[in-house]
């Protein structure tokens, strides 16, 4: 099992353009979670997913689009990227039992010039 | 507003001793709390969990302790390897009845450096 990949690993991006983060998981999860992590923030929720077709905006939404079309796979998009957008994204998933942890991918650096 | 607090942003042990990292909360919501950890350039890795309904749990040469009274939780790592030289994210999960979502509220993190 690869468990949480994401793509791509590194990204440098100018203010405006647009990108879109993948992120696929093969453990059969139905939840998954994108978060961001600054330094001295710890990782904070963006968007999230509780099944295939499903989102809901996290901790930090403004931004971000997402989707969920498929079970393993769960997009993050930036329509139009700022400074304030330079992070490291990472993804997670877990299955849907009560306080079961979240698998984290190994994170994606963005800077936005 | 941080709901999860790690006042400590960073922590030196010599190899051998005891670690401890210590975390606090402010929503008397949590049920749920657990400790990650990050090496540089990857992702966090689940290392252990507690339930409110406890006070302790141990798993090897980690035990974390709960206190819900004073909001507070603490992770003991003994004997502390330079292996576990990483970042500690403590995190806690709201009960959420029939509306689980599995959403985890992280703390800002402690850089644990466990000298040789």
């Amino acid at each position: 099992n690869a468990g949480v990949t994401q793509t791509p690993k590194f990204r440098v991006l100018k203010t405006g353009q647009s990108m879109t983060l993948l992120c696929a998981q093969d453990m059969n999860h139905e939840y998954m979670y994108w978060y961001r992590q600054d330094p001295g923030m710890g990782l904070r929720l963006i968007h999230y997913s509780v099944g295939e077709g499903t989102t809901a905006k996290g901790e930090v939404p403004d931004g971000y689009n997402v989707s969920r079309l498929k079970k393993q796979n769960f997009l993050l998009g930036l329509e139009s990227a700022a400074p304030s957008q330079t992070s490291v994204y990472f993804c997670a998933s877990r299955d849907h039992q009560e306080h079961n942890e979240q698998f984290f991918g190994p994170g994606t650096r963005l800077t936005v010039l | 507003d941080q709901q999860v607090k790690q006042n400590s942003p960073s922590l030196s042990v010599q190899e051998g001793r005891i670690s401890i990292l210590n975390c606090d909360y402010t929503n008397s919501m949590f049920d749920y709390f657990l400790w990650y950890k990050k090496y540089p350039a990857e992702g966090p890795t689940f290392l252990i969990s507690i339930s409110s309904i406890k006070d302790k749990n141990e798993d090897g040469r980690f035990t974390v302790f709960l206190n819900k009274s004073a909001k507070h939780l603490s992770l003991h790592i003994v004997p502390s390897q330079p292996g576990d030289s990483a970042v500690y994210f403590c995190a806690a999960s709201p009960w959420a009845g029939s509306s689980n979502t599995g959403k985890l509220i992280f703390g800002q993190g402690t850089t644990l450096q466990v000298k040789p």
